[in-house]
């Protein structure tokens, strides 16, 4: 398997544009996480997903940030209107649920700079 | 490559020694806890996981330590190589029972 696959690995914008982000999951995982890593605040759980339904966005920072898994094999992370402070590596993963635990691959993630 | 903070605790060891990282959790709830390593320009990396029935579980040089009464998680690594150089994060399994609170970090630098 490829493992996570994260694009576009690194994405310059200018505030107020639209960004989305893309995350494909490995394949046969029924999780799926969006996560922000900024200096200031490390690594921060935005947003995740169970067999494609949203479970828990009280991560998410506000209005101007949706998530979407249309189907298993993909997700959308967008932001509309961004700013400069969304600037960031936003990471996706995915996990299969083994009973009680599991374990979260990572994508290679995307440098998101908004200018 | 990206860089996790400017802030980060930094363990310096000597190529060869062995490196302790440590992490305090904040859930005494929490039952599964997991290392990660992340190194420039990457995303985190599973290294090593222990469930809260156990002190102790060892790996390939390394070994992780779980004191729950104090809510302490311990990572050492035996013989550290450079290639161990690299941001370490603790995580613990979070109240909803399947995300994951990872810890702020420690920066490790191995010396030549």
């Amino acid at each position: 398997d490829a493992g996570v696959i994260q694009s576009p690995r690194h994405e310059v914008t200018e505030m107020g544009q639209e960004v989305t982000l893309r995350c494909k999951p490995i394949s046969g995982h029924d999780y799926l996480f969006w996560y922000r890593q900024t200096m200031m605040r490390g690594l921060e759980l935005l947003i995740y997903f169970n067999n494609n339904v949203p479970i828990d966005d009280s991560g998410m920072p506000e209005d101007r940030f949706s998530a979407k898994m249309p189907n298993a094999s993909f997700s959308t992370l967008k932001i509309q209107p961004s700013e400069p402070r969304d600037s960031a590596v936003y990471f996706c993963a995915s996990s299969l649920w083994r009973g009680s635990y599991n374990e979260q691959f990572f994508g290679p993630g995307t440098r998101l700079t908004v200018l | 490559g990206e860089s996790v903070g400017l802030h980060l605790p930094t363990l310096s060891v000597q190529e060869g020694d062995n490196s302790i990282i440590n992490c305090a959790y904040s859930n005494s709830a929490s039952d599964y806890f997991i290392w990660y390593k992340q190194e420039s320009g990457k995303g985190p990396q599973f290294i090593i996981d222990i469930r809260s029935n156990m002190d102790k579980r060892q790996g390939q040089r390394v070994t992780v330590l779980l004191n729950k009464t104090v809510k302490h998680l311990s990572l050492q690594i035996a013989a550290t190589q450079p290639g161990d150089s690299a941001v370490y994060f603790c995580a613990e399994m979070g109240s909803y029972g399947q995300n994951f609170v990872f810890g702020p970090g420690t920066r490790l630098s191995v010396l030549p």
